[in-house]
């Protein structure tokens, strides 16, 4: 079946702009993760829902970085007013249920890159 | 806040090789350690879900263990490929009621055919 999918591949904007990601995660799962790698560094947590609400979003860096998963199912990571320490890999990962002993399935990321 | 480390943070190896790394984390409270291999343009894709002291894993030529007293886990992989190239990551949960994974920084695998 399909993994999980995340579009755009590629973003590039400028500083100052506003962008959206998105992740399309495996079907029927409830649990979804947001992770980002920056250069050097492992992936780290930035939000996951379970279902539709945000049952932890420690990991977002400030008020400039909002995730929705309105209906249960897609995703979208909404960034304002870009700065360039936002450029890094954004990886979305989706499990059956919200688990610690459970996979999680990564999608292939999108790449943002702030100019 | 969760620490997970490890080493070597890169590696060369001959094809035919074996070879092995390792992944430290802190032992108390420990809940499960992820393995995810990481190539190049693609998915990080998971290996293991380890759990208990003593754990031993294995898929192909890979295999992991598990040593939660101490805060370690060896990933191994005989007689590397160069399809094995890849980013090899482990994750560790904080268990502190919440699911996020915290990740290591990896250590980046070539093997020169």
């Amino acid at each position: 079946g399909a993994g999980v999918s995340q579009t755009p591949s590629n973003k590039v904007t400028e500083k100052g702009k506003y962008v959206e990601l998105r992740c399309d995660p495996i079907s029927g799962h409830t649990a979804l993760y947001w992770y980002r790698q920056s250069l050097g560094q492992g992936p780290e947590f930035l939000i996951y829902f379970q279902g539709t609400g945000a049952a932890d979003d420690s990991g977002l860096p400030n008020d400039r970085f909002f995730a929705v998963r309105p209906e249960g199912s897609v995703s979208t990571l909404k960034i304002q007013r870009t700065e360039r320490g936002d450029s890094a890999v954004y990886l979305c990962a989706s499990s059956s249920l919200a688990g610690v002993y459970n996979e999680q399935f990564f999608g292939p990321g999108t790449r943002l890159t702030v100019l | 806040i969760l620490n997970v480390e490890q080493s070597p943070q890169s590696l060369h190896v001959q094809e035919g090789d074996s070879t092995n790394f390792t992944c430290s984390f802190p032992s108390s409270n420990f809940y499960a350690l992820h393995w995810y291999r990481w190539e190049t343009a693609k998915s990080p894709e998971a290996l293991f879900v380890m759990t208990l002291n003593g754990d031993e894993k294995k898929k192909g030529r890979i295999s992991a263990t598990l040593n939660t007293k101490e805060g370690y886990s060896y990933l191994y992989i005989k007689g590397s490929q160069p399809e094995d190239s890849a980013t090899y990551l482990c994750a560790s949960y904080s268990g502190a009621g919440s699911y996020q994974l915290t990740f290591g920084k990896g250590t980046k695998l070539s093997v020169i055919p």
